[in-house]
């Protein structure tokens, strides 16, 4: 069964301390690797897609990596605005696009 | 340039009761997928539509149905509503194939 593990669940970081954020995935057959973020009462915000191992993607201060059992969501020198939920998805064979539970993140001033 | 709109916002409902939940596409998108967040957890996939017909389902029961209108418009029903069902409800759409899904803002369901 194709899953999707994302840890940790929440991350506290100051701002500008850069982390990771991590999505371990088992799909049969990956179509593609995706990252949304999402602001609380809101619907998600499409971030990334990847599509082989090795592929990486920037947008501003966000970075995001696959290898072929893992893709990480890099944050360098994060801002106050940059916290939300980051949810990572994967769309194998089956043709269903599967979310992990998510990293809640706070960047405090 | 519209997005996913979605109605209502919110919604009180009791058990045992029905609710009908709507969404628009995005301008261009034919395809819709419904999906149920619990409150601090991912999004679960329901269903999808293409051409007015349900093309995929996740682990639902019979209670959540679904329709998809020649607009591409779609409805999700869900019967004999439980408290369990108390959910954000998200619909995304997106051209067939394609997962680079465009979401609503949801509509947050409560069972009382």
């Amino acid at each position: 069964e194709d899953q999707v593990t994302q840890s940790p669940e929440a991350l506290r970081l100051q701002e500008g301390e850069s982390s990771s954020l991590n999505c371990s995935y088992t799909v049969s057959g990956l179509r593609g690797l995706f990252w949304y973020r999402q602001d609380p009462g809101k619907g998600p915000e499409f971030l990334f897609t990847l599509y082989s191992a090795g592929e990486e993607k920037e947008k501003e201060r966000l970075k995001a990596t696959l290898t072929k059992k893992e893709s990480f969501l890099h944050i360098t020198a994060p801002k106050p605005e940059d916290s939300a939920t980051y949810l990572c998805a994967a769309a194998g064979n089956t043709g269903k696009l599967i979310f992990g539970q998510g990293t809640t993140l706070q960047v405090k001033p | 340039d519209a997005g996913v709109t979605q109605s209502p916002t919110h919604l009180i409902k009791t058990r045992g009761q029905q609710v009908t939940l709507r969404c628009s596409p995005k301008s261009g998108h034919d395809t819709v997928s419904w999906y149920q967040q619990a409150l601090g957890q991912g999004p679960q996939f329901i269903f999808q539509y293409y051409e007015e017909e349900e093309r995929q389902r996740g682990n639902f029961p019979d209670r959540f149905s679904g329709h998809q209108f020649p607009n591409y418009s779609s409805e999700l029903n869900v019967n004999a509503l439980l408290l369990g069902d108390s959910a954000l409800y998200l619909c995304a759409s997106s051209l067939p194939g394609n997962y680079g899904y465009t979401f609503g803002s949801g509509t947050r369901l409560t069972v009382v």
